[in-house]
This record gives C-alpha cells, sequence and structure tokens, in this order.
C-alpha cells in the first residue's frame, strides 16, 4: 500500500527557516516524481516544487523560487522541501504527492501545517 | 507560467442534475490537464488525468473532455457524496498550475 507521511511543520517566525520531510513506503520511490502541493487556510491548490526521481532535476513555483529548495533520499525514500525566507504568505497546508507515467498520481500525504507568524 | 482559470466560481446544484465545469488554460496544453476533487479538510482526490482518463475507482457519471487550451469537466447525474470543491491542473509544463477550484454546493 501507498503511504506518504509528511513531517516538519510548525510555527515559525517571519525570515525563518524549516525543513519539511515526507516518508514515503509502498512503491519504488526512486522510480518515481514526486510534488509539493500548498493550500493556504480557506483558498485553493497551488503547485510549489517538483523533483525527477533521480532528484537530478527540480522544478518551483515563482512564488517560492529562491527560498525553497526541493531534494531527496532514495536510500531513505524520503522527500524533503527546506523553505527559508519564509513569510506570512507562505502559511499554508503542505502535501506531498506523486507522479506516475508523466501526470500526477492519486498518491497524497496528510499534509502538515505551516504557520509563520510573530 | 500558464495560467489556468474556471468557471463558475461556485453554484448550487441538486441531486441528479447533470453538471459542468469549464477550464480553460492560458495556452495549449494539449491533453496535459488534470480534475480533482477536494472535501473540507481532505487532500484533494484526483479524478480525471490526460484530460478524459477516468483514474481508477471513479465512478463512471464522471467524466473530462477537451484539449489545446478549452477543458470540461462533467458529472452525470449529481450524488451527494460530490458537493465538494473541483480544481483542474496543467502538467504539460512547469510550473505546473492550477485553476482556482469551482465549489459546488446543495442547492
Amino acid at each position: 500500500e501507498v503511504q506518504l507521511l509528511e513531517s516538519g511543520g510548525g510555527l515559525v517566525q517571519p525570515g525563518g527557516s524549516l525543513r519539511l520531510s515526507c516518508a514515503a513506503s509502498g512503491f519504488a520511490f526512486s522510480s518515481y516524481a514526486m510534488s509539493w502541493v500548498r493550500q493556504a487556510p480557506g483558498k485553493g491548490l497551488e503547485w510549489v516544487s517538483a523533483i525527477s526521481g533521480s532528484g537530478g532535476s527540480t522544478y518551483y513555483a515563482d512564488s517560492v523560487k529562491g527560498r525553497f529548495s526541493i531534494s531527496r533520499d532514495n536510500s531513505e525514500n524520503t522527500l524533503y522541501l527546506q523553505m527559508n525566507s519564509l513569510r506570512a504568505e507562505d502559511t499554508a497546508v503542505y502535501y506531498c504527492t506523486k507522479h506516475v507515467d508523466g501526470h500526477p498520481d492519486d498518491y497524497w500525504g496528510q499534509g502538515t501545517l505551516v504557520t509563520v507568524s510573530s | 507560467a500558464i495560467r489556468m482559470t474556471q468557471s463558475p466560481s461556485s453554484f448550487s446544484a441538486s441531486t441528479g442534475d447533470r453538471v459542468t465545469i469549464t477550464c480553460r488554460a492560458s495556452q495549449a496544453i494539449s491533453s496535459y490537464l488534470a480534475w480533482y476533487q477536494q472535501k473540507p479538510g481532505k487532500a484533494p482526490k484526483l479524478l480525471i488525468y490526460a484530460a478524459s482518463t477516468l483514474q481508477s475507482g471513479v465512478p463512471s457519471r464522471f467524466s473530462g473532455s477537451g484539449s489545446g487550451t478549452d477543458f470540461t469537466l462533467t458529472i452525470s447525474c449529481l450524488q451527494s457524496e460530490d458537493f465538494a470543491t473541483y480544481y483542474c491542473q496543467q502538467y504539460y509544463s512547469y510550473p505546473f498550475t492550477f485553476g482556482p477550484g469551482t465549489k459546488v454546493d446543495v442547492k
């Protein structure tokens, strides 16, 4: 059974940093691209970042480019999102999700809440 | 970045209604479009990918069509469990982008 479990969310001050993790199981993790998607309270979905299966290619939304960094450890089946220079508008539930055959797959984590506030 | 729009932003419907939601891309995306359903407090659920391919386990009352810039999601006979917010997403090119969502609530 495919499982994705996010962790690392919490309360952080503006300008601070946080690293999210997504522990994956039930599939050949290194064979699949992965994405982070976020949802601010009461708002719509926003795609944040993606990474290829090997980790060699990374992609970012304009809103986080230069501040966030996606990475993965295929030996540990874990996806990461390093978030620096956090802003109030980064407050959201962050989900990790899996791709398959070049399209989104229907596997999502439960989400982890990041709150940026002083 | 490719901009996605949806219409309407919200509407009210009754069980048994035929419902159509429209999604438009700011440039051609071939058929690289997915549709999601989301209920409050839950992760999104993938309904359709490649514009018209039904995800495994999704009821056949859901269907998708379109290519290029204009797409539709149709629910042929709305059920009580279908009241939710629906999002389209293009995955033709990075950054992938979502539409703003369409909320379907009870009339």
